[in-house]
Protein backbone atom coordinates (compact mmCIF):
# COMPACT_ATOMS: atom_id res chain seq x y z
CA UNK A 1 0.00 0.00 0.00
CA UNK A 2 1.11 3.40 -0.87
CA UNK A 3 1.77 5.81 2.16
CA UNK A 4 -0.18 8.60 -0.18
CA UNK A 5 -2.81 7.85 -2.62
CA UNK A 6 -4.72 10.32 -5.17
CA UNK A 7 -6.96 9.15 -8.15
CA UNK A 8 -5.13 10.62 -11.11
CA UNK A 9 -7.77 10.89 -12.77
CA UNK A 10 -8.28 12.71 -15.64
CA UNK A 11 -11.39 14.78 -14.24
CA UNK A 12 -12.91 17.58 -17.08
CA UNK A 13 -15.26 19.55 -15.71
CA UNK A 14 -17.30 22.64 -17.57
CA UNK A 15 -15.97 26.14 -16.62
CA UNK A 16 -18.33 27.12 -13.08
CA UNK A 17 -18.00 23.82 -11.75
CA UNK A 18 -17.09 23.01 -7.91
CA UNK A 19 -14.12 20.69 -8.10
CA UNK A 20 -13.58 17.96 -5.41
CA UNK A 21 -9.78 16.40 -5.19
CA UNK A 22 -9.01 14.13 -2.60
CA UNK A 23 -6.23 12.07 -1.12
CA UNK A 24 -6.02 9.41 1.58
CA UNK A 25 -2.65 8.52 3.82
CA UNK A 26 -1.57 5.94 5.99
CA UNK A 27 1.28 7.66 7.82
CA UNK A 28 -0.64 8.78 11.13
CA UNK A 29 2.48 11.10 11.68
CA UNK A 30 1.57 13.31 8.98
CA UNK A 31 0.76 16.75 10.18
CA UNK A 32 1.58 19.30 7.45
CA UNK A 33 -0.52 19.04 4.07
CA UNK A 34 0.18 20.61 1.16
CA UNK A 35 -1.66 21.15 -2.44
CA UNK A 36 0.52 21.62 -5.17
CA UNK A 37 -0.43 22.94 -8.77
CA UNK A 38 1.85 21.63 -11.39
CA UNK A 39 1.08 23.55 -15.31
CA UNK A 40 1.89 21.34 -18.14
CA UNK A 41 5.52 21.69 -18.78
CA UNK A 42 6.30 23.74 -15.37
CA UNK A 43 6.88 22.66 -12.27
CA UNK A 44 5.04 22.02 -9.31
CA UNK A 45 4.09 25.17 -7.26
CA UNK A 46 2.46 25.70 -3.56
CA UNK A 47 -0.71 26.25 -3.55
CA UNK A 48 -1.96 26.15 0.34
CA UNK A 49 -0.87 24.02 3.04
CA UNK A 50 -2.92 22.86 6.34
CA UNK A 51 -1.27 22.04 9.93
CA UNK A 52 -3.24 19.15 11.16
CA UNK A 53 -7.20 18.63 11.07
CA UNK A 54 -9.21 21.57 9.65
CA UNK A 55 -10.25 23.56 6.98
CA UNK A 56 -8.05 26.57 5.60
CA UNK A 57 -9.61 28.76 2.64
CA UNK A 58 -7.93 31.22 -0.05
CA UNK A 59 -10.27 32.59 -2.60
CA UNK A 60 -11.18 29.89 -4.29
CA UNK A 61 -9.91 27.38 -2.73
CA UNK A 62 -10.30 25.39 0.52
CA UNK A 63 -8.31 22.70 1.77
CA UNK A 64 -9.68 20.01 4.42
CA UNK A 65 -7.95 17.42 6.48
CA UNK A 66 -9.59 15.07 8.37
CA UNK A 67 -6.81 13.58 10.42
CA UNK A 68 -8.84 10.81 12.09
CA UNK A 69 -10.16 9.51 8.29
CA UNK A 70 -6.64 10.29 7.21
CA UNK A 71 -8.32 12.16 4.30
CA UNK A 72 -7.33 15.12 2.57
CA UNK A 73 -9.45 17.41 0.05
CA UNK A 74 -8.69 20.73 -1.98
CA UNK A 75 -12.44 22.29 -3.34
CA UNK A 76 -11.91 24.87 -6.54
CA UNK A 77 -15.14 26.91 -6.67
CA UNK A 78 -16.12 28.48 -9.60
CA UNK A 79 -13.45 26.40 -11.54
CA UNK A 80 -11.89 28.42 -14.22
CA UNK A 81 -10.06 27.05 -17.33
CA UNK A 82 -6.41 28.73 -16.02
CA UNK A 83 -7.29 25.88 -13.42
CA UNK A 84 -6.37 23.62 -15.85
CA UNK A 85 -3.33 21.32 -14.15
CA UNK A 86 -2.42 18.53 -12.50
CA UNK A 87 -2.80 19.02 -8.60
CA UNK A 88 -0.36 16.80 -6.47
CA UNK A 89 -1.14 16.48 -2.63
CA UNK A 90 1.56 16.34 -0.15
CA UNK A 91 2.40 15.57 3.68
CA UNK A 92 5.31 15.52 5.60
CA UNK A 93 5.75 14.98 9.76
CA UNK A 94 7.36 18.61 9.74
CA UNK A 95 7.54 21.43 8.50
CA UNK A 96 10.36 21.67 5.33
CA UNK A 97 11.88 18.86 6.14
CA UNK A 98 13.16 16.46 3.52
CA UNK A 99 10.54 13.81 3.82
CA UNK A 100 7.70 15.19 1.97
CA UNK A 101 5.34 12.25 0.95
CA UNK A 102 3.33 12.60 -2.68
CA UNK A 103 0.13 11.74 -3.99
CA UNK A 104 0.64 11.04 -8.01
CA UNK A 105 -1.55 14.08 -9.04
CA UNK A 106 -4.95 14.34 -10.51
CA UNK A 107 -5.22 15.68 -13.93
CA UNK A 108 -7.65 18.57 -14.05
CA UNK A 109 -9.42 20.29 -17.20
CA UNK A 110 -11.68 22.64 -16.77
CA UNK A 111 -13.77 23.34 -20.10
CA UNK A 112 -15.03 26.71 -21.16
CA UNK B 1 10.69 35.72 -7.49
CA UNK B 2 13.11 32.66 -6.82
CA UNK B 3 14.23 31.05 -10.09
CA UNK B 4 15.34 27.46 -10.34
CA UNK B 5 16.62 26.68 -13.95
CA UNK B 6 17.76 23.08 -15.27
CA UNK B 7 19.68 22.94 -18.19
CA UNK B 8 17.74 20.68 -20.32
CA UNK B 9 13.76 20.70 -20.83
CA UNK B 10 14.34 17.62 -22.91
CA UNK B 11 17.25 14.94 -22.85
CA UNK B 12 17.86 11.54 -25.69
CA UNK B 13 20.59 9.65 -24.47
CA UNK B 14 21.90 6.02 -25.16
CA UNK B 15 21.75 2.95 -22.80
CA UNK B 16 25.11 3.05 -21.14
CA UNK B 17 25.59 6.97 -21.65
CA UNK B 18 27.24 9.15 -18.11
CA UNK B 19 24.35 11.73 -17.81
CA UNK B 20 24.77 14.29 -16.56
CA UNK B 21 21.20 17.63 -15.32
CA UNK B 22 22.42 20.76 -13.63
CA UNK B 23 19.87 22.44 -11.69
CA UNK B 24 20.98 26.33 -10.32
CA UNK B 25 19.06 28.27 -7.60
CA UNK B 26 19.47 32.24 -7.71
CA UNK B 27 18.12 32.49 -4.12
CA UNK B 28 20.93 31.58 -1.64
CA UNK B 29 18.50 28.77 -0.54
CA UNK B 30 20.67 26.45 1.55
CA UNK B 31 18.36 22.96 0.52
CA UNK B 32 18.68 21.86 -2.62
CA UNK B 33 16.81 18.82 -4.36
CA UNK B 34 16.42 15.90 -6.95
CA UNK B 35 13.12 14.29 -7.67
CA UNK B 36 11.88 12.25 -10.80
CA UNK B 37 8.16 12.33 -11.22
CA UNK B 38 6.91 8.86 -12.74
CA UNK B 39 2.91 8.71 -13.99
CA UNK B 40 0.86 6.87 -11.04
CA UNK B 41 3.76 7.61 -8.75
CA UNK B 42 4.02 10.92 -7.92
CA UNK B 43 7.49 12.63 -6.75
CA UNK B 44 9.96 11.03 -5.34
CA UNK B 45 12.66 11.93 -4.02
CA UNK B 46 16.92 10.66 -5.19
CA UNK B 47 18.97 13.22 -3.29
CA UNK B 48 19.11 16.03 -1.23
CA UNK B 49 21.39 18.79 -0.13
CA UNK B 50 21.58 21.05 2.91
CA UNK B 51 25.19 22.28 2.15
CA UNK B 52 27.84 22.62 -0.39
CA UNK B 53 29.30 19.30 -0.25
CA UNK B 54 26.99 17.64 1.56
CA UNK B 55 24.75 15.02 0.58
CA UNK B 56 21.96 12.88 1.72
CA UNK B 57 20.24 9.72 -0.26
CA UNK B 58 16.49 10.17 -0.70
CA UNK B 59 14.20 7.14 -1.45
CA UNK B 60 15.87 5.93 -4.35
CA UNK B 61 19.11 6.85 -4.84
CA UNK B 62 20.31 3.67 -6.71
CA UNK B 63 21.98 4.53 -10.20
CA UNK B 64 22.44 8.07 -9.27
CA UNK B 65 24.73 10.27 -8.04
CA UNK B 66 25.11 14.35 -6.53
CA UNK B 67 27.44 17.09 -6.70
CA UNK B 68 26.97 20.30 -4.58
CA UNK B 69 30.07 22.18 -5.49
CA UNK B 70 28.46 25.50 -5.04
CA UNK B 71 26.12 26.36 -3.14
CA UNK B 72 23.56 27.73 -6.09
CA UNK B 73 24.29 24.20 -8.61
CA UNK B 74 23.36 21.07 -7.74
CA UNK B 75 24.01 18.18 -10.61
CA UNK B 76 22.57 14.91 -10.68
CA UNK B 77 24.50 12.22 -12.12
CA UNK B 78 23.57 9.25 -13.99
CA UNK B 79 26.32 6.99 -14.19
CA UNK B 80 25.17 5.07 -16.74
CA UNK B 81 21.85 5.45 -17.62
CA UNK B 82 19.65 2.56 -18.25
CA UNK B 83 15.67 2.67 -19.79
CA UNK B 84 14.13 2.28 -16.60
CA UNK B 85 15.75 5.98 -15.53
CA UNK B 86 13.23 7.57 -18.69
CA UNK B 87 11.29 10.17 -16.29
CA UNK B 88 10.75 13.45 -15.77
CA UNK B 89 13.58 14.54 -13.31
CA UNK B 90 12.43 17.78 -10.98
CA UNK B 91 15.06 19.58 -9.16
CA UNK B 92 14.23 22.09 -5.81
CA UNK B 93 15.24 24.39 -3.44
CA UNK B 94 14.74 25.65 0.27
CA UNK B 95 15.35 27.99 2.65
CA UNK B 96 16.21 25.37 6.15
CA UNK B 97 12.86 24.46 6.96
CA UNK B 98 10.94 25.83 4.69
CA UNK B 99 8.76 25.57 1.67
CA UNK B 100 10.25 23.84 -1.79
CA UNK B 101 10.72 25.94 -4.89
CA UNK B 102 10.70 23.87 -8.04
CA UNK B 103 12.38 23.97 -11.40
CA UNK B 104 10.16 23.38 -14.87
CA UNK B 105 12.38 19.56 -15.25
CA UNK B 106 13.74 17.78 -17.34
CA UNK B 107 12.44 15.39 -19.04
CA UNK B 108 14.98 12.17 -20.02
CA UNK B 109 14.64 9.40 -22.24
CA UNK B 110 16.89 6.91 -22.57
CA UNK B 111 16.47 4.39 -25.46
Amino acid sequence: QKEVEQDPGPLSVPEGAIVSLNCTYSNSAFQYFMWYRQYSRKGPELLMYTYSSGNKEDGRFTAQVDKSSKYISLFIRDSQPSDSATYLCAMSADWGNNDMRFGAGTRLTVKP
Amino acid sequence: DVKVTQSSRYLVKRTGEKVFLECVQDMDHENMFWYRQDPGLGLRLIYFSYDVKMKEKGDIPEGYSVSREKKERFSLILESASTNQTSMYLCASSPPRDTQYFGPGTRLTVL
